[in-house]
């Protein structure tokens, strides 16, 4: 029963590949938000939806596409991926006392 | 601009050693702050909110707005703490943007 929870947690992939990370919370949270942690253990917000609606979107690639088919579900669609997306990719959904994050999926692009 | 500055990237003390762990930001307006963990492979956890002023594993954080700090405090460090933190900064609006500091990696030595 974890609150937020996002796969694959690892993932490999050639350069010029298309790849989804998907996220799931089942806290009733309405926003949910897209994060990258880079080598250096930077966080950074990528997107964040409300209710399903986009209301953050932080000068990210628009090789990059969140979608959410409903508030439980913030999935993250990556085109092209370049060696520069190598990172962590953390999901997290919020309440009034902070927010909640997934494990992580850890992108590697060759 | 809303911005957190954790000064140190490593922070090196010795079990039963003393810690403070340092968080300065910058906002207009009353901010909402907390501190999140990270241990080794892990999710990040929120460890406390200023709000609560509550001590969770023994850390506790007091918001100094005349020095626009929240300094992570705990008087005996023990091994199990080694872990990277975060402070981080509720951002303005309703976005729930939430604005991480740089890390600051504790290491607890036996």
């Amino acid at each position: 029963d974890t609150a937020v929870s996002q796969t694959p947690k690892y993932l490999v992939t050639q350069m010029g590949n298309d790849k989804s990370i998907k996220c799931e919370q089942n806290l009733g949270h309405d926003t949910m938000y897209w994060y990258k942690q880079d080598s250096k253990k930077f966080l950074k917000i990528m997107f964040s939806y409300n209710n399903k609606e986009l209301i953050i979107n932080e000068t990210v690639p628009n090789r990059f596409s969140p979608k959410s088919p409903d508030k439980a579900h913030l999935n993250l669609h990556i085109n092209s991926l370049e060696l520069g997306d190598s990172a962590v990719y953390f999901c997290a959904s919020s309440h009034a006392s902070g927010l909640f994050f997934g494990s992580g999926t850890q992108l590697s692009v060759l | 601009a809303q911005r957190v500055t954790q000064p140190e990237k490593l922070l090196s003390v010795f079990k039963g050693a003393p810690v403070e762990l340092k968080c300065n930001y910058s906002y207009s307006g009353s901010p909402e702050l907390f501190w999140y963990v990270q241990y080794s492979r892990q999710r990040l956890q929120l460890l406390l909110r200023h709000i609560s002023r509550e001590s969770i594993k023994g850390f506790t954080a007091d918001l100094n707005k005349g020095e626009t700090s929240f300094h992570l405090k705990k008087p005996f460090a023990q091994e199990e703490d080694s872990a990277m933190y975060y402070c981080a900064l509720w951002g303005s609006g309703n976005t729930g943007k939430l604005i991480f500091g740089q890390g600051t990696t504790l290491q607890v030595k036996p």
